[in-house]
């Protein structure tokens, strides 16, 4: 069964340090990978989704960078982060278009 | 774009059925219908798919009228559990691999 793990769960930052936050994907292969960020109390926002190895799309222009350096790992990364980058990140796999996608557990950062 | 239409909130008591509808005037030939749950602090949570008029499964109901421009999610019997976010997502935008999701409707189940 395909599985996707997403860590940590929780992480407090303080302004202008660098941000690393991984997924892996278990039991699958190909498959198209997100980031999402929900702020408190509000919708989730998607970030940068990949349908591959190295491509990335990004969604909003922020200091915020994806990577993609292997089948089933999407990395989520900044060089300096900023109070405006708290909130709780999700990372999610589909196979493409009109199927269910999975979500991990989240990661809930707060940049103090 | 296939632009969803949700309420933002939505009250009701346990063991009542909840019909939440979602707006779709432009949904594509394409797209699918797909609605999930969340729960706070967690990843959102597959209910139910559909294309064209009902689907049913273990957990809810979809009815999707032959102009496909709504769709209607049906909960049976709600408990204080069912107490979520639910979000309409329509077919897949732009080239077919993003994903988008609305604000969705924040249910609350009364005991």
């Amino acid at each position: 069964s395909q599985t996707i793990h997403q860590w940590p769960a929780t992480l407090v930052q303080p302004v202008g340090s660098p941000l690393s936050l991984e997924c892996t994907v278990e039991g699958t292969s190909n498959p198209n990978l997100y980031w999402y960020r929900q702020a408190a109390g509000r919708g989730l926002q998607l970030l940068f989704y990949s349908v591959g190895i190295g491509q990335i799309s990004s969604e909003v222009p922020q200091n915020l960078s994806a990577s993609r350096p292997q089948d089933r790992q999407f990395i989520l990364s900044s060089k300096k982060l900023l109070l405006s980058d708290s909130g709780f990140y999700l990372c999610a796999w589909s196979h493409g278009s009109n199927t269910e996608a999975f979500f991990g557990q989240g990661t809930r950062l707060t940049v103090v | 774009l296939a632009k969803t239409t949700q309420p933002i909130s939505m009250d009701s008591y346990e063991g009542q059925e909840v019909n939440i509808t979602c707006s779709h005037n432009n949904i594509a030939t394409n797209d699918y219908i797909t609605w999930y749950q969340q729960f706070p602090s967690q990843g959102p949570r597959f209910i139910i798919q559909g294309y064209k008029t009902k689907v049913t499964n273990e957990v809810a109901s979809l009815f999707i009228p032959a102009d496909r421009k709504s769709s209607t999610l049906s909960l049976p019997r709600v408990s204080l559990s069912d107490t979520a976010v639910y979000y309409c997502l329509v077919g897949f935008f732009v080239n077919n691999n993003d994903m988008r999701f609305g604000a969705g409707t924040r249910l609350t189940v009364k005991p």
